[in-house]
């Protein structure tokens, strides 16, 4: 079956801009996940959704940030006025259900580059 | 200090060797312990999972946890150039982290024929 697809697979932007990033999960998995790849930071925990619900933001680096998930499906990760420390590789991963025993399944990325 | 320290590398080694990645973690809490390939541009891809201590193998692979001492290590025999990726160790903790991973930086392997 079809994994996690993200879109869009790369993305130039200008600093200040704003960018929207698409995470579609494993038909089924009620659980969503964003984390960040940077050449410094590694790979680092922003967010995570059970069904729409987010209860713990504080993973994500400043206020600029944003995610929501709609229907149970669909995530977007917002970024407001982008700056250059966040450019960075943006993946996804869902599982069946929450917790530690759940496989998280991660899409492509998307390889975000701030001017 | 980073709670999960992974050696970086690079690791190169000749194809059929023995290769033996590690990390150390801090947090006590860490029951569930993976180890992801990620080939370049594409998203990580569990290898290996295991719950609490033990050894666990999986064809050429074989993992190891040692929850006394913090240590978690990945052993790949008969390495293969299929093998050259980078591999990350993440763990995750239970009751209410909800199944956040934390990752280690992840050891570049280079296996050459």
């Amino acid at each position: 079956g079809a994994g996690v697809s993200q879109s869009p697979s790369n993305k130039v932007t200008e600093k200040g801009k704003d960018v929207e990033l698409r995470c579609d999960p494993i038909s089924g998995h009620t659980a969503l996940y964003w984390y960040r790849q940077s050449l410094g930071q590694g790979l680092e925990f922003l967010i995570y959704f059970q069904g729409n619900s987010a209860p713990d933001k504080s993973g994500l680096p400043s206020d600029r940030f944003s995610a929501e998930r709609t229907g149970g499906s669909v995530s977007t990760l917002t970024i407001q006025r982008t700056q250059q420390e966040d450019s960075a590789v943006y993946l996804c991963a869902s599982s069946l259900g929450l917790g530690g025993r759940n496989e998280q399944f991660f899409g492509p990325g998307t390889r975000l580059t701030v001017l | 200090q980073k709670e999960v320290e992974q050696d970086p590398g690079p690791l190169s080694v000749p194809e059929g060797a023995i290769v033996s990645l590690n990390c150390t973690y801090s947090n006590s809490a860490f029951q569930y312990f993976m180890w992801y390939r990620q080939y370049s541009r594409k998203g990580p891809e569990l290898l290996m999972y295991t719950y609490s201590s033990g050894n666990k193998e999986d064809g050429r692979f074989t993992a190891q946890v040692d929850k006394s001492s913090k240590y978690i290590s990945l052993f790949i025999r008969d390495s293969q150039p299929s093998d050259s990726a980078t591999y990350l160790c993440a763990m995750s903790a239970s009751g209410t982290s909800y199944g956040k991973l934390t990752f280690g930086q992840g050891t570049i392997l280079t296996v050459h024929p």
